[in-house]
């Protein structure tokens, strides 16, 4: 069964820093993974899609690295801003015999201090 | 705009009560989907569907219900069996299903109490 987990929980960092969250998942056999941003109160929003064949993806100040061997992958935010504080969810993509699933770690509450 | 609509933003239920959440999409998508997210837990399947009139059991099916009757619409009903209902429910939708690198796009959640 597949396993995703996201170390830390929660991380605040000061305003223009550079940051790097953390995504473990335990069966590499997947389609893609996806790094979702979460408000309090609020649904996901889609932020980067890396496919199993990709190596990393790039959007704007995000960038999401992906080492399917050995199950990890990485959010990095250039120049933090307080609007980047929200919870940090990452997800992968799997098929197994036409029953296909996207497995949710628990993600990492972001808090950047002006 | 394009985009998934799930109502009501709030709903509480009472003890034995049936109720039903909706969702609906006008993004055109095949496939939607049912994820609750506990405080601590993530958030896990409930139901998906790729195709209309067709669905399948996610990881957490039991006391839940849905139906599939048109593209644009995937109604969640939250039955008197599920003992512990209290959660956000969220909806989602994607490209086909079998179109395995598309993001699946979520609405705003509705939160059910128990009263």
């Amino acid at each position: 069964k597949q396993e995703v987990t996201q170390i830390p929980a929660a991380l605040s960092v000061p305003e223009g820093e550079n940051l790097v969250l953390n995504c473990s998942f335990t069966d590499s056999a997947i389609y893609n993974l996806q790094w979702f941003r979460q408000d309090p109160g609020k649904g996901l929003t889609s932020l980067l899609l890396i496919q199993s064949s990709q190596r990393e993806q790039t959007s704007g100040r995000l960038n999401a690295s992906l080492d399917k061997s050995s199950g990890r992958s990485t959010l990095y935010i250039a120049a933090s801003q307080p609007g980047d504080s929200a919870t940090y969810l990452c997800a992968v993509f799997e098929s197994n015999f036409g029953n296909e699933k996207l497995t949710f770690g628990t993600g990492t509450r972001l808090t950047i201090i002006p | 705009d394009g985009g998934i609509t799930q109502s009501p933003k709030y709903l509480f239920r009472k003890e034995g009560q049936n109720v039903t959440l909706s969702c609906e999409q006008n993004l055109n998508h095949d496939a939607m989907y049912w994820y609750r997210q506990d405080p601590g837990q993530g958030l896990r399947l409930i139901y998906y569907s790729q195709i209309v009139n067709d669905f399948q059991k996610g990881d957490i099916a039991e006391g839940y219900s849905v139906s599939r009757e048109k593209k644009e619409s995937f109604p969640l009903t939250v039955t008197s069996a599920q003992k512990n209902p209290t959660a956000f429910y969220l909806c989602a939708s994607s490209i086909a299903g079998w179109r395995r690198n598309q993001p699946q796009h979520f609405g705003d959640g509705t939160r059910l109490s128990i009263l």
